[in-house]
């Protein structure tokens, strides 16, 4: 079974401050790991996946084999990076599954 | 642009409605897939289908099936709807393990 668990349902920070959105997953194989954000009416769009390495927006994630998890980092947050934050697992037979979501809440 | 339409924003149904929700994609992606979406829950997998006529159960399939007929469109079935499936239904189609999603229908059962 694959299973994605984010610990905080929400995470207020100041402007500037920095931001770490938390994201651990059991799988038992190989998975490919990824971040979705949902902005304000809004659809659900992809962030950033493990393999590309890549930052987008000034966000990076790491996955940690060894602690299973793949948390999503930004040293300097901005409003505008206020949203809903899923991060997702796609394990064998193209199943992604979902963690419950972290609302980030960048206060002025 | 990808683009993953769902037929409708707004649905309210009654209880025991044989509800259908539709959505369609125009990237020729293999894979689609049905969620829901509830506070405090995420998005939880209904069902997903890999290709023409297949599915797979979801974590949730229980109250719900699904239709593939073409590859673009994908969808969800409620048989006799219940007031606990109240909720943000989303489709997604996609390749490579990316995933695209539409805007979403709110379906309200009374």
């Amino acid at each position: 079974a694959q299973r994605v668990t984010q610990p905080e349902k929400l995470l207020s920070v100041f402007k500037g401050a920095p931001v770490e959105l938390k994201c651990n997953y059991s799988y038992s194989g190989s998975p490919e790991l990824f971040w979705y954000v949902q902005y304000s009416r809004q659809r659900l769009q992809l962030l950033l996946r493990h393999i590309s390495r890549e930052s987008i927006k000034g966000f990076t994630a790491d996955l940690n084999k060894g602690e299973t998890s793949f948390h999503l980092k930004k040293p300097f947050a901005q409003e505008e990076d206020s949203a809903m934050y899923y991060c997702a697992l796609s394990g064998g037979y193209q199943k992604v599954t979902f963690g419950t979501g972290t609302k980030l809440q960048v206060i002025p | 642009d990808v683009k993953v339409t769902q037929s409708s924003r707004y649905l309210v149904k009654r209880t025991g409605e044989k509800v259908f929700l539709e959505c369609v994609q125009d990237m020729d992606h293999e894979n689609m897939f049905w969620y829901r979406q509830d506070p405090g829950l995420g998005l939880r997998l209904i069902y997903f289908s890999y290709d023409v006529k297949m599915k797979e159960k979801g974590d949730i399939p229980e109250g719900y099936s699904v239709s593939r007929e073409k590859k673009e469109r994908f969808s969800l079935i409620l048989e006799s709807a219940s007031t606990n499936q109240t909720s943000m239904y989303l489709c997604a189609s996609g390749a490579d393990e990316k995933l695209f999603f539409g805007s979403g229908t709110q379906l309200s059962v009374l």
